[in-house]
């Protein structure tokens, strides 16, 4: 079955860019979507098709993907993107949704 | 506006069988596939499967076949998943989302999770 790895954690001082990895075998042929979650909440959707953002999420959140790995990166964070992020993809050959570990971003 | 109403939270014996709703509202409920999706205290998103309300078909995760069910009525807009022989690991909160109807789409609205706690 398809993988996908995501670091478990990553911390950022605020008014910096956070960049969250997501690999996997040629992720770059694959569509990734992006997923914020806050403690007691239902995930968000922040990026879809690797690089489109929903209405109301900040232009400061932004996706790319290529090759092995996908990366969503958030440019200026604030104390409010504190949150686990999720990627996932659909893995056709066994028509399966595949989820990452989750990320769990700390702002410092 | 778009909402998935889910029902409340559950306590089970391990063996036992639960069974999660999902009403949709604020949007054609035949036009939309409907995820399954948990989470374990403290880990992270499982996915458990899909079902398409239209013609009601289902693909489920290798892990729980066998053991899950999902249902759909499109009367009420109501899209179920029952789990049997249930055991302490499938504790956790379950998520209904939903995606557009076309390939490799989005889970672009979600419920607001229901807890299943498992325990004798």
């Amino acid at each position: 079955s398809y993988v996908l790895i995501q670091p478990p954690s990553m911390s950022v001082a605020p008014g910096k860019t956070a960049r969250i990895t997501c690999g996997g075998n040629n992720i770059g042929s694959k569509t990734v979507h992006w997923y914020q979650q806050k403690p007691g909440q239902a995930p968000v959707l922040v990026i879809y098709y690797d690089s489109d953002r929903p209405s109301g999420i900040p232009e400061r959140f932004s996706g790319s993907n290529s090759g092995n790995t996908a990366t969503l990166t958030i440019s200026r964070v604030e104390a409010g993107d504190e949150a686990d992020y999720y990627c996932q993809v659909w893995d056709s050959s066994s028509d399966q949704r595949v989820f990452g570990g989750g990320t769990k971003l700390t702002v410092l | 506006q778009v909402q998935l109403e889910q029902s409340g939270a559950e306590v089970k014996k391990p063996g036992a069988s639960v069974k999660v709703s999902c009403k949709a509202s604020g949007y054609i409920f035949t036009s939309y596939y409907i995820h399954w999706v948990r989470q374990a205290p403290g880990q992270g998103l499982e996915w458990m499967g899909i079902i398409n309300p239209s013609g009601g078909s289902q693909t489920y995760t290798q892990k729980l076949q066998g053991r899950v069910t999902m249902t759909r009525d499109t009367s009420t807009s109501t899209v179920y998943v029952e789990l049997t022989s249930l055991r302490s690991e499938d504790t956790a909160v379950y998520y209904c989302a939903r995606q557009p109807g076309v390939v490799a789409a989005p889970l672009d609205y979600w419920g607001q999770g229901t807890l299943v706690t498992v325990s004798s």
